[in-house]
């Protein structure tokens, strides 16, 4: 079957503009997680939508920075006024349960950010 | 605050060597911890997840193990394949909060020479 796709899978933006990265998860996953990749920083977690209860926004590295996910299925991370450290490997992940044993995450390829 | 780190950071053994990668971290409250592979340009493989409770896990060539107690969990390899070389996340869950975000370690870049 499809596994998470995100979209596009690069990205070359200039400073100061808004980006925004798609992703499609796993049909019938109700999580949906952000992250980020990025050198020396490792990977970190941005943001978790999880059903319709408040989405965890704990990762969220400034105001800049927002997601949402519509209908419980796609989400869209926005970066606005993107700044040159926000270049990273933006990476979406999905899970069919929050508890119990198959609550394994199923990573998309990522959209790689670049801003000049 | 949960911090999880991975020793080492790179590996570079003969094909057929068995080999250990070792994960660590600080706050023993886990849900769970999971294992994942990422391969250059890639997104991640989630190779074995261990549930608290559990001590390992087993699939195929990998064995995982968790001590929760002491804060650690190994990766075992067995007769290790050109094929295996990648980078090798650990991430372990929270177990305070209502939340499934993962914590990862840096990772170790393994790479297995024919």
């Amino acid at each position: 079957g499809a596994g998470v796709s995100q979209s596009p899978s690069n990205k070359v933006t200039e400073k100061g503009k808004d980006v925004e990265l798609r992703c499609d998860p796993i049909s019938g996953h109700t999580a949906l997680y952000w992250y980020r990749q990025s050198l020396g920083q490792g990977l970190e977690f941005l943001i978790y939508f999880q059903g319709n209860s408040a989405p965890d926004k704990s990762g969220l590295p400034s105001d800049r920075f927002s997601a949402e996910r519509t209908g419980g299925s796609v989400s869209t991370l926005t970066i606005q006024r993107t700044q040159q450290e926000d270049s990273a490997v933006y990476l979406c992940a999905s899970s069919p349960l929050l508890a119990g044993y198959t609550d394994t995450q199923y990573f998309g390829p990522g959209t790689r950010l670049t801003v000049l | 605050k949960q911090e999880v780190t991975q020793i080492p950071a790179a590996l570079s053994v003969p094909e057929g060597e068995n080999l250990v990668l070792n994960c660590s971290f600080t706050d023993s409250a886990i849900y769970n911890l999971q294992w994942f592979r990422q391969d250059p340009g890639k997104g991640l493989t989630s190779l074995l997840l261990i549930q608290s409770s559990q001590r390992e896990q087993t699939s195929g060539r990998l064995n995982a193990s968790l001590d929760k107690s002491s804060g650690r969990s190994t990766l075992y390899i067995a007769a290790s394949q050109p094929g295996d070389s990648a980078t090798y996340l650990c991430a372990v869950r929270p177990g305070s909060g209502n939340t499934g975000k993962l914590i990862f370690g840096q990772g170790t870049t393994l790479q297995v020479k024919p």
